[in-house]
């Protein structure tokens, strides 16, 4: 069974520009988290989608969006980049059937994201 | 507001011994507690999970204790490996809604 893919695994953008980050969930899986990783701030909630629809969101600027695919696939946008965008953002997915979005999650590699 | 506190960002211990690492939470609407690895060029992976109903819960080595009017949960590892070297985050979630990480523990077994 494949696992969560995430692309790009690495990419440099400069000040100003936007990405695009794009996942892949596991089979099946229609719930698709996203995540931000930085030192000393963990993993930062972004939002979650399930079946097309943001269930939930975090507290980031609106220059962080993001949407789902009818085939499940997510991708996350984020626009006038900023030096502190710079991080790894990891892609989540889970059967989330129930609407509880518990239990295990299953994370992609990452997108390392540099700002310069 | 960080509402899953890990107040300790490194932990060193020898291996074979017990690895403890801790978990402090602030919102009494947690009702489901994990523990994730991630090693580095990874992602995290699930590791061990426990219910509010619950006050232990063991796998193997893993062994994750909640302490609900402390609002405090920990991981025990025992016996600790070499392999176990990793990055550990404790994650909280209340009915129905997104998974909140801590800012994770690197812990280092060292032979």
């Amino acid at each position: 069974k494949a696992g969560v893919t995430q692309t790009p695994r690495y990419l440099i953008k400069t000040r100003g520009q936007q990405v695009t980050l794009s996942c892949s969930p596991i089979s099946g899986h229609r719930s698709v988290s996203w995540y931000q990783q930085t030192p000393g701030q963990g993993l930062q909630f972004l939002f979650e989608y399930f079946s097309e629809t943001q269930r939930n969101k975090g507290n980031f600027p609106g220059r962080f969006s993001g949407r789902q695919f009818s085939n499940s696939r997510s991708e996350m946008n984020v626009s006038t980049l900023e030096l502190g965008d710079s991080a790894l953002y990891l892609c989540a997915s889970s059967k989330g059937t129930s609407g509880r979005n518990t239990g295990e999650l299953f994370f992609g590699e990452g997108s390392r994201l540099t700002v310069l | 507001d960080q509402q899953v506190k890990q107040n300790s960002p490194s932990l060193s211990v020898q291996e074979g011994r017990i690895s403890i690492l801790n978990c402090d939470y602030t919102n009494s609407m947690f009702d489901y507690f994990l523990w994730y690895k991630k090693y580095p060029a990874e992602g995290p992976t699930f590791l061990i999970s426990i219910s509010s109903i619950k006050d232990k819960n063991e796998d193997g080595r893993f062994t994750v204790f909640l302490n609900k009017s402390a609002k405090h949960l920990s991981l025990h590892i025992v016996p600790s490996q070499p392999g176990d070297s990793a990055v550990y985050f404790c994650a909280a979630s209340p009915q129905g809604g997104k998974l909140i990480f801590g800012q994770g523990t690197e812990l280092s077994v060292k032979p």
